[in-house]
C-alpha cells in the first residue's frame, strides 16, 4: 500500500518546456515536502508546504488539502534539473516517500 | 557553506556484525534524522532525534537499531546484527527547527548517504 503516489514515473523533456509533476496521498498530513535527489544520491530539500503555494526561483509548488494533491512546476527547464523529484508527507510520527519522478532534461 | 558530513561513504560488513554509521550535522541545527534508500526504491524514515532523545521512529527501526549524539557534533546509527536486508544508502539530516514546527523553513539539510553493503 503506497500511501504517496507520484506520476509520471519518468519524464523526459526539451530544454525550456514547463515541467509538471505530480503527487497524491492518502493519508492527513502535517505537511508535504519536496525534495530532490541527483544522480549521484544526494538528496536537497526544495520546498515544505503545509497549504497554498511556494515559489522559489523557476520552482512552484502547490498544494490542495482537501484533494490531497500537490504539483511541483519548473519553469522554463534547464539540463541541470535533471534529477529525481521525490514528494514525501509527514503525518504524526512517519513521514511516507513516493517513489519518485526521474526527470531526464535534454538540451 | 555549512553542510551535513557522514562517514564513510561505503561499508562493507558480514551479516551479523555490528555497524556504527557516523554523521556531522550542521552545528546549529538541533533536530536529527535517520532515513534509508534500498537500492532501486524510495527513501524511507527511520528516526527523528532531538534533545539527546528519540522523538519519532517508523516501523523499520527496531531493536537492532539504536541512535546517539555521543558528544557535541556527532549524530550515529547504530545497526547491532546486520542483515542482508539492511544494505541500503543510509542519508542523516538536519534541522535547525523540527520539521513540524510553525518557524519551519522548510529546509531539511542531507549528508551524502553511507552506502552499506551487508554480505
Amino acid at each position: 500500500k503506497n500511501e504517496v503516489e507520484q506520476s509520471p514515473q519518468n519524464l523526459t523533456a526539451q530544454e525550456g518546456e514547463f515541467i509538471t509533476i505530480n503527487c497524491s496521498y492518502s493519508v492527513g498530513i502535517s505537511a508535504l515536502h519536496w525534495l530532490q535527489q541527483h544522480p549521484g544520491g544526494g538528496i536537497v530539500s526544495l520546498f515544505m508546504l503545509s497549504s497554498g503555494k511556494k515559489k522559489h526561483g523557476r520552482l512552484i509548488a502547490t498544494i490542495n488539502i482537501q484533494e490531497k494533491h500537490s504539483s511541483l512546476h519548473i519553469t522554463a527547464s534547464h539540463p541541470r534539473d535533471s534529477a529525481v523529484y521525490i514528494c514525501a508527507v509527514r503525518r504524526r510520527a512517519q513521514f511516507y516517500f513516493g517513489t519518485g519522478t526521474s526527470l531526464t532534461v535534454i538540451p | 557553506e555549512p553542510e551535513v558530513t557522514q562517514t564513510p561513504s561505503h561499508q562493507v560488513t558480514q551479516m551479523g556484525q555490528e555497524v556504527i554509521l557516523r554523521c556531522v550535522p550542521i552545528s546549529n541545527h538541533l533536530y536529527f534524522y535517520w532515513y534509508r534508500q534500498i537500492l532501486g526504491q524510495k527513501v524511507e524514515f527511520l528516526v527523528s532525534f532531538y534533545n539527546n532523545e528519540i522523538s519519532e521512529k517508523s516501523e523499520i527501526f527496531d531493536d537492532q537499531f539504536s541512535v546517539e549524539r555521543p558528544d557535541g557534533s556527532n549524530f550515529t546509527l547504530k545497526i547491532r546484527s546486520t542483515k542482508l536486508e539492511d544494505s541500503a544508502m543510509y542519508f542523516c539530516a538536519s534541522t535547525l527547527s523540527p520539521v513540524s514546527g510553525a518557524d519551519y523553513r522548510g529546509e531539511q539539510f542531507f549528508g551524502p548517504g553511507t552506502r552499506l553493503t551487508v554480505l
